[in-house]
């Protein structure tokens, strides 16, 4: 119930955009997305709650397609600080185990000068 | 506004001893998720608690538990321990239960089975 994602890796140069895809072969309910930096927890970015929704803040925005069962993360004129691992996570709902939460495989994105 | 908090921050054990973890919730969050993650994977749901009552487990085995306590801080415990079990293990504060709420992280614990 893993989500995929895409790419698994990128190499952008400061000021250039990049998209990375997430998609799942359960339906979703609810997407969230999450940086990670090496050596570092997770932090939050946004959580996308209905399909078609999208939301953004600063050069970092999100869509999320609930029929498709696909999310994409926008980063636009990207910065050094975006450098780090992007991983989808969406919510799933077990009648034996109760409330689950699947991070996706990973993007690796790297910004250099 | 204190954020979420983990100790030890790194621990060496032999395969077959017994760990136990501990996390401190963001203040006004009443949910607790643990998460293992592996060098160069992505972290791995194993439980989730809600004022006190498991809300949701991952596919970990029996010998992975857990708690949380009145003041909503968590431990997570491992028994046996084996040495695929040498991971960072994340925990995530967050409100009510929800898995639509967002998670805000501890920093980890460094687990090392020797």
């Amino acid at each position: 119930q893993q989500p995929v994602q895409s790419p698994q890796a990128v190499i952008l140069r400061e000021g250039e955009d990049a998209v990375i895809n997430c998609s799942s072969s359960k339906a979703l309910y609810s997407v969230h997305w999450y940086r990670q930096k090496h050596g570092e927890a997770p932090v939050f970015l946004m959580i996308l709650l209905k399909g078609g929704e999208q939301k953004g803040h600063d050069k970092i925005s999100a869509s999320f397609n609930e029929k498709k069962q696909q999310s994409s993360l926008y980063l636009t004129a990207s910065q050094l600080s975006y450098s780090g691992t992007y991983f989808c996570g969406t919510t799933g709902l077990s009648g034996d185990t109760g409330n689950q939460f699947y991070f996706g495989t990973g993007t690796s994105l790297t910004v250099i000068p | 506004e204190t954020g979420v908090t983990q100790s030890p921050t790194h621990l060496i054990k032999t395969r077959g001893q017994q760990v136990t973890l501990r996390c401190s919730s963001q203040s006004g969050h009443n949910t607790v998720s643990w998460y293992q993650q592996a060098l160069g994977q992505g972290p791995q749901f194993i439980f989730q608690y809600y004022r006190e009552e498991e809300n949701g487990r991952g596919n970990f085995p029996p010998r992975f538990s857990g708690l949380q306590f009145p003041n909503y801080s968590s431990e997570l415990n491992v028994n046996a321990l084996e040495l695929d079990d040498s991971a960072l293990y994340l925990c995530a504060s967050s409100l009510d239960g929800s898995s639509y709420n967002e998670q805000f992280f501890g920093p980890g614990t460094r687990l090392t089975v020797l």
